[in-house]
């Protein structure tokens, strides 16, 4: 069965950082493309960024260029997102998300974890 | 950046037939895929490739494309399908993925 688990959301300062890990199994992880995803409250849901399989090639959406950065280490079947210069419209529930082996859409997803950014 | 349009809300009686419409650029050139996502939950896809419906999905959901247009059709509404409909693609280079701003179907 697959399986993505997040972890390492939770409340930062504006300004701060934060990490996300994402724990898979159930398949061959190093396989597969993974993403994040986010949904702020009560919003709709926002693409954060890709990572191929050999993180040769690594794509962010436009808002969060500069600022995130995904990595995954295969050897520990694990996603990771590293984010920076948190603002408060960076609150959200993060998804971690499994490219499909055929196209670029997501199959399995997490149950995602909450980053709240506040003073 | 690329976009995709879908209605805010759209409602329907039980045993309506429910359409959720997608517009896009690059929709004549990209696949069109429809998430259903219900309160607290993660999204679940209904319907990929445009009209591929993935297995344990009812048959009363269908998706086709035309142009730069894709649509989700649900036959037979129930109260079960009320949820957010977000359609999803990527854009003409294929490497920046996008979802539209998501429907709330209403079965009542």
């Amino acid at each position: 069965e697959v399986q993505l688990v997040e972890s390492g959301g939770g409340l930062v300062k504006p300004g701060g950082s934060l990490r996300l890990s994402c724990a898979a199994s159930g398949f061959t992880f190093s396989s597969h493309s993974m993403n994040w995803v986010r949904q702020a409250p009560g919003k709709g849901l926002e693409w954060v960024s890709s990572i191929s399989s050999s993180s040769t090639y690594i794509y962010y959406a436009d808002s969060m260029k500069g600022r995130f950065t995904i990595s995954r280490d295969n050897a520990k079947n694990s996603l990771y997102l590293q984010m920076n210069g948190l603002r408060a419209e960076d609150t959200a529930v993060y998804y971690c998300a499994r490219d499909s082996s055929q196209f670029d859409f997501f199959d399995y997803w997490g149950q995602g974890t909450q980053v709240t950014v506040s003073s | 950046s690329y976009e995709l349009t879908q209605p805010p809300s759209v409602s329907v009686s039980p045993g309506q037939t429910a359409r959720i419409t997608c517009s896009g650029d690059a929709l004549p050139k990209k696949y069109a895929f429809w998430y259903q996502q219900k309160s607290g939950q993660a999204p679940v896809v209904v319907i990929s490739e445009d009209k591929k419906r993935p297995s344990g999905i009812p048959e009363r959901f269908s998706g086709s494309s035309s142009g730069t247009m894709a649509t989700l059709t649900i036959s037979g509404a129930q109260m079960e399908d009320e949820a957010d409909y977000y359609c999803y693609s990527t854009d003409s280079s294929g490497n920046h993925r996008v979802f539209g701003g998501g429907t709330k179907l209403t079965v009542l």
